[in-house]
C-alpha cells in the first residue's frame, strides 16, 4: 500500500512565524503535490514537484515556497504566517508514466491554525 | 480551464435507500476522472479511476460510470459507514504546468440514517 505521511496532525502558529510542514511517501513516486482545503472552497493546489529540485506553481501559491531535495520528501514552508493560512493542508503524490494514470494518493492531512 | 462541478452538494438517505451521486466536467482531453472519499479530519482516500466513455468500475456498494460529460457514483443499499463527503476530479493531459496534475469538485455531503 502506499503511504503518504505528514509532520503533524495539528499545528498551531502565531501571525509572523515561519511554518515548515513535511510530507514524505514510500512509494517511489516521482510526483508530489500540496493543496489547502477550505469549507466552501474545495481542494486547491498550491504547488506541485515532478522531479527532485522540480517546481511549479499551483493555483494559490502566494504565501508558500517548497522544498524538494529527496525523492520521497516534500515540504511546504510559510515564510510568514497569516491567519489567511488557517486551513486544512494535504499532501499526494503520484506515479508518472509506465501506463499509470496518475492517481494521487492522499496523506492524513495537517489542521495549521494560525493566531 | 477545467471545470468540475458535483451535486447534489449534500445527500442525505436512508439505510438502504440507493441513490446517485454527479459529477459535470469540462476539461480539454480527458486523461482520467477520479473517485475520492474523504472522511472528516482526514485526507481523501482513492477509490476509483476511470478513462473512457463507458467504462464503469465496482466497489462493494458503490459502483462508478463515466460518459463524455460526466460521470456518476451510484450507491446501492447503503451503510452508515458509507457517510462521507465524496469527492471527483479531472486530470488533464501531461505536460507543461499541467503536469500529473487534478482539478476537483467541491464534494457531495453524504449521510446515510441507520
Amino acid at each position: 500500500d502506499v503511504k503518504v505521511t505528514q509532520s503533524s496532525r495539528y499545528l498551531v502558529k502565531r501571525t509572523g512565524e515561519k511554518v515548515f510542514l513535511e510530507c514524505v511517501q514510500d512509494m517511489d513516486h516521482e510526483n508530489m503535490f500540496w493543496y489547502r482545503q477550505d469549507p466552501g472552497l474545495g481542494l486547491r493546489l498550491i504547488y506541485f514537484s515532478y522531479d527532485v529540485k522540480m517546481k511549479e506553481k499551483g493555483d494559490i501559491p502566494e504565501g508558500y515556497s517548497v522544498s524538494r531535495e529527496k525523492k520521497e520528501r516534500f515540504s511546504l514552508i510559510l515564510e510568514s504566517a497569516s491567519t489567511n493560512q488557517t486551513s486544512m493542508y494535504l499532501c499526494a503524490s503520484s506515479l508518472v508514466g509506465r501506463g499509470s494514470y496518475n492517481e494521487q494518493f492522499f496523506g492524513p492531512g495537517t489542521r495549521l491554525t494560525v493566531l | 480551464e477545467d471545470q468540475v462541478t458535483q451535486s447534489p452538494e449534500a445527500l442525505r438517505l436512508q439505510e438502504g435507500e440507493s441513490s446517485s451521486l454527479n459529477c459535470s466536467y469540462t476539461v480539454s482531453g480527458l486523461r482520467g476522472l477520479f473517485w475520492y472519499r474523504q472522511d472528516p479530519g482526514k485526507g481523501p482516500e482513492f477509490l476509483f479511476t476511470l478513462y473512457s466513455a463507458g467504462e464503469e468500475k465496482e466497489k462493494e456498494r458503490l459502483k462508478a460510470t463515466l460518459t463524455k460529460k460526466e460521470s456518476f457514483l451510484h450507491i446501492t443499499a447503503p451503510k452508515p459507514e458509507d457517510s462521507a463527503t465524496y469527492l471527483c476530479a479531472v486530470q488533464a493531459p501531461a505536460g507543461g504546468t499541467s503536469y500529473g496534475k487534478l482539478t476537483f469538485g467541491q464534494g457531495t455531503i453524504l449521510t446515510v440514517h441507520p
